[in-house]
């Protein structure tokens, strides 16, 4: 079945510096991304939608500054939290869209950012 | 807009017995249907999904949903229970091409 890798698994950084997180879809394309956000014990917030080579279109309220996301190919997309502060310390988790025939939305494994 | 509703935020189950998560969506035409489970510091894992044909639907684990359109609903069922069942587990409807909308879960325990 489809899978998508995301890495890293947990991320521990200081407050101000920048975290990159990377989404790859292993074997199939991914046209369209997305990424989540989760609290605890809540359920996945939405914060964007990634579409290859082209700009990212984010949820109402999520600061597009903040939490630049990058698709350049079909099997590769980035979430970079930039000056990262201890309220950004989440679990993020991304998701990949498989196309017709197989459709459905693979998850990745999920990023415990902290950070101090 | 679309939305999903799961009634229940935590139910508990002997281990052996049956379950049945509820799951009540709102969409103006068929949607695709999804069920997901989550453990604990972990990503997403389908169980089934439906787009159309047979209103029942088998999954991994044992697993399967009944779709039925005049109540709008999409429960998950499994005959018997195993604690490693215990976990959160997730409703998601879209339309073709849009973002998954999740239900708030619900966290299914199991006792011995």
């Amino acid at each position: 079945g489809a899978v998508v890798s995301q890495h890293p698994s947990w991320v521990i950084c200081k407050s101000g510096t920048s975290v990159k997180i990377e989404c790859r879809s292993l074997d199939f394309q991914a046209t369209t991304m997305f990424w989540y956000r989760q609290f605890p014990k809540q359920s996945l917030m939405l914060m964007a939608t990634s579409n290859e080579g082209s700009k990212a279109t984010y949820e109402q309220g999520v600061e597009k500054d903040k939490f630049l996301i990058n698709h350049a190919s079909l099997t590769l997309s980035t979430l970079t939290v930039t000056s990262a502060h201890p309220e950004d310390s989440s679990f993020y988790i991304c998701s990949a869209r498989e196309d017709l025939p197989n459709y459905g939305y693979t998850f990745g494994s999920g990023t415990r950012l902290t950070v101090v | 807009a679309q939305s999903v509703t799961q009634p229940d935020i935590h139910i508990t189950v002997s281990e052996g017995a049956s379950l049945e998560l509820r799951c009540n969506y709102s969409y103006g035409a068929t949607p695709y249907l999804f069920w997901y489970v989550q453990s604990p510091g972990q990503g997403l894992q389908l169980l089934l999904k439906y787009f159309s044909g047979d209103t029942l639907v088998q999954g991994i684990k044992g697993f399967e949903a009944e779709f039925k359109r005049s109540q709008s609903s999409f429960n998950l069922r499994k005959p018997s229970v195993h604690w490693s069942d215990a976990a959160e587990y997730f409703c998601a409807v879209a339309a073709e091409n849009t973002p998954l909308v999740f239900g708030k879960g619900t966290r299914l325990s199991v006792i011995a």
